[in-house]
């Protein structure tokens, strides 16, 4: 059975103080793995789709890379709008497209 | 990236009632939409993968009879909780496929069954 683990549950980090954020996962054939970004009370956010081992993508102060294991989202100098839920998800090759979600990383950033 | 809508955003209905909620793909056309459940403090659960013009594909322990999903159009599908009751009162969210294999949220509807 496809499962998504993702550590830590929660995270608090001061403004500028970098971290990375772990997901580990077993699926049976990868298709994706995808990160998003979800506010309280929204829908995730896309950020990120990374296919194969190796595969690294950046977006303004984040940077997510994979392994054939687990995927890191790297946080460098947060600000507290980065303050949110990360989700990570995976699809697998049998999945129809679906995407099967860890619970989470709840960060937050202060001042 | 691509938008998706769903409307309502939050709704209130009475025991028993049922309640349709729309997902649109404003820009670009989705073959397949996904409806997936969130409650509080957990990560989205998928209950179904609806593909356009054909009957929706629902997850073990999703009842479709209660849970109807049309998907008329490539920018449209719909949910539609049937007999509603206080333990369905849940965040519904739905997500629809781009060509390029990336999946785009909606923005949710929170669903209160008194």
């Amino acid at each position: 059975e496809d499962q998504v683990t993702q550590s830590p549950e929660a995270l608090r980090l001061q403004e500028g103080e970098s971290s990375s954020l772990n997901c580990s996962y077993t699926v049976s054939g990868l298709r994706g793995l995808f990160w998003y970004r979800q506010d309280p009370g929204k829908g995730p956010e896309f950020l990120f789709t990374l296919y194969s081992a190796g595969e690294e993508k950046e977006k303004e102060r984040l940077k997510a890379t994979l392994t054939k294991k687990e995927s890191f989202l790297h946080i460098t100098a947060p600000k507290p709008e980065d303050s949110a839920t990360y989700l990570c998800a995976v699809q697998a090759a049998n999945s129809g497209y679906a995407l099967n979600f860890g619970k989470g990383t709840s960060l937050l950033v202060t001042p | 990236g691509a938008v998706v809508s769903q409307h309502p955003s939050w709704v209130i209905c009475k025991s028993g009632t049922s309640v349709k909620i729309e997902c649109r793909s404003l820009d670009f056309q989705a073959t397949t939409m996904f409806w997936y459940r969130q409650f509080p403090k957990q990560s989205l659960m998928l209950m179904a993968t609806s593909n356009e013009g054909s009957k929706a594909t629902y997850e073990q322990g999703v009842e479709k009879d209660k849970f109807l999903i049309n998907h008329a159009s490539l920018t449209l599908s719909t949910l539609t909780v049937t007999s509603a009751h206080p333990e369905d009162s849940s965040f519904y969210i739905c997500s629809a496929g781009t060509p390029g294999n990336e999946q785009f949220f909606g923005p949710g509807t929170r669903l209160t069954v008194l």
